[in-house]
């Protein structure tokens, strides 16, 4: 079985300050993890992923995460938070051995103060 | 390349009545999905089908049926809308070559009455 924990259902940060998202997952198997934005009343745009490459992954929009097997953890930062950055975001956990199956964290809604 | 495209975009369905969510990808994927998305909860899983002819349940199956008529479409059914069922539906596909890449639809705005 796989899941994913996003452990801040709720972000505000001020304008020009960092951003950190924390999200944990578990998994059986080597995974993929994504990282997805949702702005109001639209689609999911993926922003980065995780796929046994490089541990430090960079998105766009300058957002970056970083994967961490010993804490089983695969935050999402960046280093000065833009107004156009107020949106909701999904951790999203995937492996073979689930049958690609896709699990989702419960959401993380990012405000960004002026 | 349109990536997967939902139809309709929004509908509006009295109790009872009965409709079907279109979702086409052109990317030649195996892995399709459906998805229902409601405020506090995130995306949790209708139905997906890994491969053309197989589909199976997800998280949250009763109340709907799935089709994978081709490997380019997978349709979603309410034989008998609820209210319960007002939500933002949305189709996926997944390219498992390269890491599992997902592609999303737009989504699909359905009110129950």
């Amino acid at each position: 079985a796989q899941s994913v924990t996003q452990l801040d259902s709720h972000v505000s940060v001020s304008e020009g300050t960092p951003v950190l998202l924390r999200c944990n997952y578990s998994s059986s198997y080597s995974p993929s993890l994504f990282w997805y934005v949702q702005h109001p009343n639209k689609g999911l745009q993926l922003l980065l992923k995780y796929t046994s490459a490089a541990t430090l992954v960079k998105g766009i929009n300058g957002f970056e995460a970083e994967f961490k097997k010993s804490e089983t953890s695969f935050h999402l930062t960046k280093p000065s938070a833009h107004m156009s950055d107020a949106a909701e975001y999904f951790c999203v956990v995937s492996s073979n051995n689930a049958g690609n199956m896709l699990t989702f964290g419960g959401g993380t809604r990012l405000m960004v103060k002026p | 390349n349109a990536g997967v495209t939902q139809t309709p975009k929004f509908q509006v369905l009295k109790t009872g009545q009965s409709m079907t969510l279109q979702c086409a990808q052109d990317m030649n994927h195996n892995s399709m999905y459906w998805y229902r998305q409601d405020p506090g909860m995130g995306l949790r899983l209708i139905y997906y089908s890994a491969s053309e002819g197989t589909t199976d349940k997800g998280e949250v199956p009763n109340g709907y049926n799935v089709s994978r008529l081709n490997k380019r479409e997978f349709s979603l059914r309410l034989e008998s809308a609820a209210p319960s069922q007002t939500s933002v539906y949305f189709c996926a596909s997944m390219w498992e070559v390269s890491g599992n890449t997902i592609y999303f639809g737009e989504g699909s705005w359905l009110t129950v009455v």
